[in-house]
């Protein structure tokens, strides 16, 4: 267990329906960041949160959006969705500095 | 961003040193080198970072070319568990904080 906790693990869904995946950082950390890996594009940095507030974004699609709530937890809200939407979601979290990034193990989503 | 280039895919025999190497020749003063590995269906995991000198823990050391524009994360004695993907990141916490994945290396280790 890295601390990071993501659910749903699994979800699959149908073209043209709206998620939400849900991630609770490591105890302590203020950052949130999501990230999608696909079998063709590697590792790609979506969003970054840092204590409530959007810090960085990366190459997050208009259908997609993210929060993070007070307890610190995020959500990440995929709307529309299409067959090459699915991919594995991962969420890090760290502490101020970000000298070490902790992953949650993901959670898969098949649209089918 | 400065980017960093690795090989693609290595190979090493199980209990025996393995030293995976990273090019960095556009780093700056305030790039950070950081590696992550990846273990199949699991999230990326840390390693080991630096910024100049030479770095151990107990999963692995980290090596810095003097110039830094190389380095080399050596796992001492490989076992099957350490068959993953390993990224060499640079991380400048001047520009924002988030890391920047390539392709990585993808280690086999042989029993």
């Amino acid at each position: 267990d890295s601390g990071v906790t993501q659910t749903p693990k699994h979800l699959i869904t149908a073209t043209g329906q709206r998620v939400t995946l849900r991630c609770s950082p490591r105890s302590g950390d203020l950052s949130v960041y999501w990230y999608q890996q696909s079998l063709d594009q590697g590792l790609q940095f979506l969003i970054q949160y840092y204590n409530g507030e959007e810090r960085a974004k990366g190459n997050i699609l208009e259908r997609f959006s993210a929060q993070q709530f007070p307890d610190l937890h995020s959500e990440l809200n995929l709307s529309s969705l299409e067959l090459g939407d699915s991919a594995l979601y991962f969420c890090a979290s760290t502490a101020w500095g970000g000298y070490g990034y902790t992953f949650g193990s993901g959670t898969r989503l098949t649209v089918v | 961003d400065a980017k960093t280039t690795q090989p693609n895919s290595m190979e090493s025999n199980e209990e025996e040193p393995v030293h995976l190497p990273c090019n960095h020749s556009t780093i700056s003063g305030t790039d950070y080198i950081h590696w992550y590995r990846q273990l199949p269906s699991q999230g990326p995991e840390y390693v080991i970072h630096g910024l100049t000198s030479n770095v151990n823990n107990r999963m692995a050391s980290l090596a810095i070319a003097e110039d830094r524009k190389s380095s080399t994360l050596i796992l001492h004695r490989a076992t099957l568990r350490d068959a993953a993907v390993y990224y060499c990141i640079l991380l400048n916490n001047n520009a924002g904080n988030m890391l920047t994945f390539g392709g990585g290396t993808r280690l086999m280790v042989k029993p």
